[in-house]
């Protein structure tokens, strides 16, 4: 089974709202990182969270980290329709290679 | 896409027939990956090379193997294809491994892979 999780599968919404999307993870982690990918594209890096770190900002994303839970969630603020396109969430547990989840599919309606 | 060209970008074979596909990146980072990609999966790891003639297996090795010879190449064989394998195959680069906060990878725009 994936280390990382992501919920929803999907996310629909309109321009101008927030996308919130969540990343559940089952072993310990040295860093979490979330990636984003456009049809046909291969994945981009967004941004990196250290496992000392709660919270870090990135332009129009924040993202949270709770390790007691094993969580985390990306909020894209005042969204666009150039946003859309599939997000995943990335776990470094400092063993071989990072962890990929199944990933988020947003579509942002103009 | 990160000086990572992955090349064919579209193959179609046939099932039993040997493929190589190769990832060359120009920035000389030691770490390379190869992720496959399907639906409902995300990325799963195939193999991973740190350093030159230095891989590993990942979580779906079966049936491919790899090879390294030179810093920039990073080459993924399936020695037999089969159905199964069709996919989109992903290469991946990092400057640092696994436990960095450096750890950040970048890919190649992938090759979509059927076995028919």
């Amino acid at each position: 089974s994936q280390q990382g999780e992501e919920d929803p599968q999907a996310l629909s919404i309109q321009e101008g709202e927030n996308a919130t999307m969540n990343c559940s993870y089952k072993t310990s982690i040295n860093n979490l990182q979330w990636y984003r990918q456009n049809s046909g594209r291969g994945l981009v890096h967004l941004i990196l969270i250290r496992s000392n770190e709660r919270e870090k900002h990135s332009g129009r994303l924040r993202v949270t980290l709770d390790t007691s839970k094993k969580s985390s969630s990306l909020l894209i603020t005042a969204s666009r329709a150039a946003d859309t396109a599939s997000y995943f969430c990335a776990t470094d547990t400092g063993r071989r290679a990072l962890t990929f989840g199944s990933g988020t599919r947003l579509q942002v309606q103009p | 896409d990160a000086g990572i060209t992955q090349s064919p970008r579209h193959k179609v074979t046939e099932t039993g027939t040997p493929v190589t596909l190769r990832c060359h990146q120009t920035e000389n980072h030691r770490y390379m990956y190869w992720y496959r990609q399907d639906p409902g999966h995300g990325l799963r790891l195939i193999h991973y090379s740190y350093g030159v003639k230095d891989t590993d297996k990942g979580e779906v090795s079966d049936g491919y193997s790899v090879s390294r010879s030179k810093t920039e190449d990073f080459l993924l064989t399936l020695e037999s294809a089969t159905s199964s394998q069709t996919s989109v195959y992903f290469c991946a680069i990092s400057a640092t491994g696994s436990g960095s906060d450096k750890n950040i990878q970048y890919f190649g725009a992938g090759t979509r892979l059927s076995v028919l």
